[in-house]
């Protein structure tokens, strides 16, 4: 696609329940990567992409948390019995490969928003 | 650890004037570095970035300077529109790192 499409947009869930957050990043792009950003605060890392593997695991936050790519393609972030401090807005974004670099810029989705109440 | 991290949370600017967002970064061992532009309900922006080996380098109105000196980087905005309104963050990358560490932001209001 033109770019990194997330969704849900917005998400509400009680806490205790599990929500999923979809990315699709763009297309021909190999690396894929998960950030948590909550209210007024910088971009946290969660989980990089590099075609179906997941080499640096190390920003998920719990075992709660897991994320799993298919085909090299779309990419799922899993919260289970999600706690209200899981409140932030998750953005996912891609890269052509996984080397951050000049030429390789990371694109970033608009953003799944989620609200635990 | 290290982190990277911005001098100014709010900067407030005249339409028509230069605004200058400043931003620390602790890692020596950074290469490349980002500033994003993140709009109120949007997803980050890319604006432009710069390697270690440069100083210097321009876009559309806008001038990315780096002293590795001193560790610090900057995003010049020349002319600011009403339409730059927005959070910018600065990025830093290690060369084996596939992740970028974000400074918390700096918002940009623009008056008329």
């Amino acid at each position: 696609g033109a770019g990194v499409s997330q969704s849900p947009s917005n998400k509400v869930t009680e806490k205790g329940k599990d929500v999923e957050l979809r990315c699709d990043p763009i297309s021909g792009h190999t690396a894929l990567y998960w950030y948590r950003q909550s209210l007024g605060q910088g971009l946290e890392f969660l989980i990089y992409f590099q075609g179906n593997s997941a080499p640096d695991k190390s920003g998920l936050p719990s075992d709660r948390f897991s994320a799993e790519r298919t085909g090299g393609s779309v990419s799922t972030l899993t919260i289970q019995r999600t706690q209200q401090e899981d409140s932030a807005v998750y953005l996912c974004a891609s890269s052509l490969y996984a080397a951050v670099g000049a030429g390789n810029t990371i694109y970033f989705g608009e953003g799944s928003w989620l609200t635990v109440v | 650890g290290e982190s990277v991290g911005l001098h100014l949370p709010t900067l407030s600017v005249q339409e028509g004037d230069n605004s200058i967002i400043n931003c620390a970064y602790s890692n020596s061992a950074s290469d490349y570095f980002i500033w994003y532009k993140q709009e109120s309900g949007k997803g980050p922006q890319f604006i432009i970035d710069i390697r270690s080996n440069m100083d210097k380098r321009q876009g559309q109105r806008v001038t990315v300077l780096l002293n590795k000196t001193v560790k610090h980087l900057s995003l010049q905005i020349a002319a600011t529109q009403p339409g730059d309104s927005a959070v910018y963050f600065c990025a830093e990358n290690t060369g084996t790192a596939s992740k970028l560490t974000f400074g918390t932001g700096t918002r940009l209001q623009v008056t008329l």
